[in-house]
C-alpha cells in the first residue's frame, strides 16, 4: 500500500527558531500533498495544499509567512515552522494524495510529527 | 460552513458490536471517510464510501449512509482490543475528494 513517512517524529526547539519537518511518499509519486495541524482531542485542521513544483495554497487563517512549505519533488513536501513560539507546539501531520481504486482519489497520511516549542 | 459531528466516546466489551455515528452538513459531499487513529500515530484510512451508495462492507466493517439525513456510521463487528482507537469521519468538500473536513473524532474503547 501506499506508505508516506514524517521525519522528524518528535523535535523539542526553542522560542525564536526555526523547524523544518519533510514529508515523503515512499512508494509512489505525490503531485498534491497536505499539511494538517491537530491539537489534543481536537480534529485535524488543514493548514495547506502543497502542490510539486508551484506555490502552496494556505486555507484562512494560516500565516504563510510563517508556515513556509516547500514541494520540490513528486516525493516531498517540507514545511518549516519560522520563529516559532509555544503556541505553534502541536501535532503535525502531513498526506500525500494517490489515485486509488475506482479512480477515486485517496489521501495517505504520514505517521505525524509533535513539535515542543520551548 | 462545512461541519463534521461525531459522538466523543464510544465504550464496547470485546466481542461485541461498536457503530460509531456522524452527521454532515454538506450535501453536495462526494466521497464520506471513515480513518483510525493510534496514540500518537497518524491517521489510517479504514474505508469509504461513494455518496451515490447506501452501504459498504469491508470484512468486519460496515459503512451505512443515509444521504437524506447526512448521516453515516461506521459498524465495527467482533470488536477486537486492537481497535481500540480514535476513528475520525470526513466529508470531501470538492468533486475530486481531495478537500476533506474532518469530525473531531470519536474515542473507542475497547474492554476485555
Amino acid at each position: 500500500g501506499a506508505v508516506v513517512s514524517q521525519h522528524p517524529s518528535w523535535v523539542i526547539c526553542k522560542s525564536g527558531t526555526s523547524v523544518k519537518i519533510e514529508c515523503r511518499s515512499l512508494d509512489f509519486q505525490a503531485t498534491t500533498m497536505f499539511w494538517y495541524r491537530q491539537f489534543p482531542k481536537q480534529s485535524l485542521m488543514l493548514m495547506a495544499t502543497s502542490n510539486e513544483g508551484s506555490k502552496a495554497t494556505y486555507e484562512q487563517g494560516v500565516e504563510k509567512d510563517k508556515f513556509l512549505i516547500n514541494h520540490a519533488s513528486l516525493t516531498l513536501s517540507t514545511l518549516t515552522v519560522t520563529s516559532a513560539h509555544p503556541e505553534d507546539s502541536s501535532f503535525y501531520i502531513c498526506s500525500a494524495l494517490a489515485l486509488g481504486l475506482a479512480s477515486s482519489y485517496e489521501q495517505y497520511f504520514g505517521p505525524g510529527t509533535r513539535l515542543t516549542v520551548t | 460552513g462545512e461541519d463534521v459531528e461525531q459522538s466523543l466516546f464510544l465504550s464496547v466489551r470485546e466481542g461485541d458490536s461498536s457503530v460509531i455515528n456522524c452527521t454532515y452538513t454538506d450535501s453536495s459531499s462526494t466521497y464520506l471517510y471513515w480513518y483510525k487513529q493510534e496514540p500518537g500515530a497518524g491517521l489510517q484510512l479504514l474505508t469509504y464510501i461513494f455518496s451515490n451508495m447506501d452501504m459498504k462492507q469491508d470484512q468486519r466493517l460496515t459503512v451505512l449512509l443515509n444521504k437524506k439525513d447526512k448521516h453515516l456510521s461506521l459498524r465495527i463487528a467482533d470488536t477486537q482490543t486492537g481497535d481500540s482507537a480514535i476513528y475520525f469521519c470526513a466529508e470531501s468538500i470538492n468533486q475530486a475528494g481531495t478537500a476533506l473536513i474532518f469530525g473531531k473524532g470519536t474515542t473507542l474503547s475497547v474492554s476485555s
